[in-house]
């Protein structure tokens, strides 16, 4: 079946470094996209990015279709941005999304 | 702006038991999601719905209902409640531009 694999599964960072968090699927993917989970449980949506490039805010992400790959690019990293960010595809056959585990980010200050 | 509001926000229910979880949407999604979310797993589809009076099965449906009576409410129902159904339960949305909008999530322990 489908697969979302996310690495790395944890990554600790000091407040102001970058971050490169990767998304890689087993099948073509006509949507893609990145959410971000607080600690708290809540969960937002960040961007929708299928291919190419996008940015939000201090947020990059940079998808290859052909090669069945995101990344989520965090610049100059805040202790808010403490919590897991999760990677989605689309469900084949159908409109909901397959998710990946995640890649818990631990910003300290 | 969207909102999907969940209830209860914790739950505790015995073996056995009938449990309902509530979803409430305020923007009018046709489509509309129910996961449940655990370590190691992540969010797993358990049941969705493309309209009032539609309901579709999901990867993990086994043990779960669905009822979506209007568009704006959207239930999921487990008639004989398990230890293994202990999880946290996520409703969504989903929008005109694929964007989702998620509730904040149940909290459900089966004893």
């Amino acid at each position: 079946g489908q697969q979302v694999q996310q690495s790395p599964a944890s990554l600790v960072l000091q407040e102001g470094e970058n971050a490169e968090l990767q998304c890689n699927f087993s099948s073509t993917a006509t949507q893609l996209q990145w959410f971000y989970q607080s600690p708290g449980g809540s969960l937002v949506s960040l961007l929708s990015n299928p291919s190419g490039t996008k940015h939000t805010g201090r947020l990059t992400s940079t998808t290859v279709t052909k090669e069945r790959r995101s990344s989520l690019h965090i610049s100059s990293s805040q202790t808010t941005d403490s919590g897991t960010y999760l990677c989605a595809i689309d469900r084949q056959g159908g409109r909901a999304l397959i998710f990946g585990t995640g890649t818990t980010v631990s910003v300290s200050p | 702006e969207a909102a999907v509001t969940q209830s209860p926000r914790n739950k505790v229910a015995v073996t056995g038991g009938k449990v309902t979880l509530s979803c409430n949407q305020t923007n009018n999604h046709n489509n509309m999601y129910w996961y449940r979310q655990d370590t190691g797993h992540g969010l797993r589809l358990i049941h969705y719905s493309y309209g009032a009076g539609s309901t579709e099965k999901g990867d993990i449906p086994d043990g779960y209902k669905a009822s979506r009576p209007s568009q704006e409410n959207f239930s999921l129902i487990l008639e004989l409640a398990t230890p293994s159904q202990t999880s946290v339960y996520f409703c969504a949305g989903q929008g005109a531009c694929s964007d989702y909008t998620f509730g904040s999530g149940t909290r459900l322990l089966v004893i």
